[in-house]
């Protein structure tokens, strides 16, 4: 099965800096990564995703980069501010066995004002 | 997002007594997924069902744990005999239809076993 490594575990920045969380994974097969955010005691919330034919894609302060070939992908956030404060996690998928999603075991961010 | 509904919210059970989750899917959705995420850890998969039909059950204890989803009314998640292990936040997330996307989860059940 997928297995979907994620580091760093924890990461502090100041208010402004910016934030890199990388996760790989394992099974070639995989076409789907999205990430999301969860704050303490809520529900996971979809904050960016990229399929396996795109490279990189942005949204405002937030941006996904995927290399297929290395297997591996990123989470970019620029400007980074206090309410970017929460646990983030890096999920991998494949369409064709159900799109069941395989978590990486998540990056507490702190940024610090 | 608000549609996957999911109750109780909160759900505390003795060691020994059954738990049963319910997972209601998004209007015109008849695949669901659950998941389950034990305090400070990723979400993990457990199973992933259709209308009347488990798909793959991969991610689910052998013992203990079952799924359902009937024809009507939510997707169930039944656990017997709860142990402190199963405490943990469980939640579900649906989708359309075969090869469409799960993104949104409901707002999970909160286990406790005391």
């Amino acid at each position: 099965g997928e297995n979907v490594e994620q580091h760093p575990s924890t990461l502090s920045v100041q208010e402004g800096d910016s934030a890199v969380i990388k996760c790989t994974y394992s099974d070639s097969a995989s076409n789907y990564f999205p990430w999301y955010k969860q704050e303490l005691g809520k529900r996971p919330q979809l904050i960016i995703d990229i399929r396996s034919n795109v490279g990189e894609k942005k949204d405002q302060r937030i941006a996904v980069t995927l290399n297929k070939t290395a297997k591996h992908f990123s989470l970019h956030i620029t400007e980074t501010q206090p309410e970017d404060s929460a646990v983030y996690f890096c999920a991998a998928s494949r369409r064709d066995t159900g799109n069941q999603f395989y978590f990486g075991t998540g990056t507490s961010l702190t940024v610090i004002p | 997002n608000a549609g996957v509904m999911q109750n109780p919210r909160h759900l505390v059970r003795r060691r020994g007594q059954e738990a049963r989750l319910r997972c209601s899917p998004m209007k015109g959705h008849s695949h669901v997924y659950w998941y389950r995420q034990l305090p400070e850890e990723g979400l993990k998969f457990m199973v992933y069902l259709q209308k009347e039909n488990i798909i793959d059950e991969s991610g689910m204890p052998k013992e203990r744990f079952s799924a359902e989803f009937p024809k009507e009314g939510p997707s169930i998640l039944r656990i017997q005999q709860v142990v402190r292990g199963d405490s943990a936040a469980y939640f579900c997330a649906s989708s359309p239809e075969t090869g469409a996307l799960p993104q949104y989860f409901g707002p999970g059940t909160r286990l406790t076993v005391t």
